[in-house]
């Protein structure tokens, strides 16, 4: 089934070890987003690419950046991670010009915890 | 970005229908919204999406006024199930989004 992939699910790192989550999706979607959710909170969006086009916005922190290297993957890379950047990290896709073209799909999540 | 607004949280019966209202007084005039279930651990699910007026699909119904400030999500004979997140967002299709609050859904027996 085509679908938004997030490895690894659970990640444990120390305070400033950098820390890449990684994220697939074969749904072939033109858009992907990362997200971040801490507990009880909406989920805030981190950046997003359209194709190549990286789009962040404005109140993400330095500290967050990504890569696509193509269609199908895109990595959320945390250069020094901090107490108050452990949340969950959510991958979305999306299809622009698609039947229900606002829909997002989203994957699992991958849950940061630093210690 | 618009800036949404829903109840943090509501409570209901199985059986009974849901109503649930998003304000999005700035939404731009390229915004969709849209509506989404999220459970615990997982990541947030599609319901619905509309642009004006009422959508209506095989689980929920979208209603959206013609000044498109608030829209509202309705659940038919909501089950235990049910139980939930649930969030609109608002934005356009080239990765512009904002999520609401959330509003905490509790589906009693």
């Amino acid at each position: 089934d085509a679908m938004v992939i997030q490895n690894p699910r659970y990640q444990v790192t120390q305070f400033g070890k950098p820390v890449t989550l990684s994220c697939s999706q074969t749904l072939n979607h033109n858009v992907m987003y990362w997200y971040q959710q801490k507990s009880s909170q909406a989920p805030k969006l981190l950046f997003h690419y359209y194709d190549k086009d990286f789009n962040n916005e404005a109140d993400t922190p330095d500290n967050f950046q990504s890569r696509r290297p193509n269609t199908s993957f895109c990595f959320l890379d945390i250069r020094s991670p901090g107490l108050g950047d452990a949340a969950m990290y959510l991958c979305a896709t999306s299809n622009p010009g698609g039947g229900n073209s606002y829909e997002q799909y989203f994957g699992p999540g991958t849950r940061l915890t630093v210690t | 970005l618009a800036k949404t607004t829903q109840p943090i949280s509501m409570d209901s019966y199985e059986g009974q229908e849901v109503n649930i209202t998003c304000s999005h007084n700035n939404i731009a005039t390229n915004d969709y919204i849209t509506w989404y279930q999220q459970f615990p651990s997982q990541g947030p699910r599609f319901i619905i999406q509309g642009y004006k007026t009422k959508v209506t699909n095989e689980v929920a119904s979208l209603f959206i006024p013609a000044d498109r400030k608030s829209s509202t999500l309705s659940l038919p004979r909501v089950s235990l199930s049910d139980t939930a997140v649930y969030y609109c967002l608002v934005g356009d299709n080239a990765g512009k989004s904002t999520f609401g609050d959330g509003t905490t859904l509790t589906v009693k027996p």
